[in-house]
């Protein structure tokens, strides 16, 4: 059974720094990796997604990473910006028949003016 | 232009009740899904249709039972509502790839 955890639960950082979000995950047969922004109150806004034979996805200021066989991926945010304060969710879609999302526990990220 | 549209978007009743959510996509996409998050915002898959057919179920309370009249609609009816039901339900629907979500309904039952 396919377990996501997310390494901190929460992080609180000044304005401009670089930080680094941990997913890890027990089984290593995923089809891909999608990495999640969520808002308070809000719902889910996909922010990169990594297919299982990538090894890195870009956008902006984001850099998420996967390293399949050691179950880990890390998303990294460049000069952050208090815009940037939600929480962040790491989720992995499995290569079974259902192919269905099992989604981290979440970090929950404040960065300070 | 909204990709994925929930309704409504608060939700208040009262214990025994029974309540719908409406779901609809405009991506055209063939597989949609409805998520619980609780109280602690972890998020739990409940239920994945793929053109209209159930494929997933994820052992939800039969007083939970989702309805696609279309692959464009996903709606979700709610009998018996009861305090433990209270949460925010997502409504998703999943290109070959990637998964796009809805705004969320947030349910309060009393």
């Amino acid at each position: 059974k396919q377990e996501v955890t997310q390494i901190p639960a929460a992080l609180s950082v000044p304005e401009g720094e670089n930080l680094v979000l941990n997913c890890s995950f027990t089984d290593s047969a995923i089809y891909n990796l999608q990495w999640f922004r969520q808002d308070p109150g809000k719902g889910l806004t996909s922010l990169l997604l990594i297919q299982s034979s990538q090894r890195e996805q870009t956008s902006g200021r984001l850099n998420a990473s996967l390293d399949k066989s050691s179950g880990r991926s890390t998303l990294y945010i460049a000069a952050s910006q208090p815009g940037d304060s939600a929480t962040y969710l790491c989720a992995v879609r499995g290569s079974g028949a259902t192919n269905k999302l099992i989604f981290g526990t979440g970090t929950l990220l404040a960065v300070q003016p | 232009d909204t990709a994925v549209s929930q309704t409504p978007k608060y939700l208040v009743t009262q214990m025994g009740n029974d309540k719908s959510i409406k779901c609809e996509q405009n991506l055209g996409h063939d597989t949609m899904y409805w998520y619980k998050q609780d109280s602690k915002k972890f998020l739990k898959i409940m239920f994945s249709y793929n053109n209209k057919e159930l494929i997933i179920n994820e052992t939800v309370p039969n007083r939970f039972s989702p309805k696609s009249p279309d692959k464009a609609h996903l709606n979700l009816h709610i009998n018996s509502l009861e305090l433990g039901d209270s949460a925010v339900y997502f409504c998703a629907s999943k290109s070959s790839r990637e998964q796009f979500f809805g705004p969320g309904t947030r349910l309060t039952v009393l």
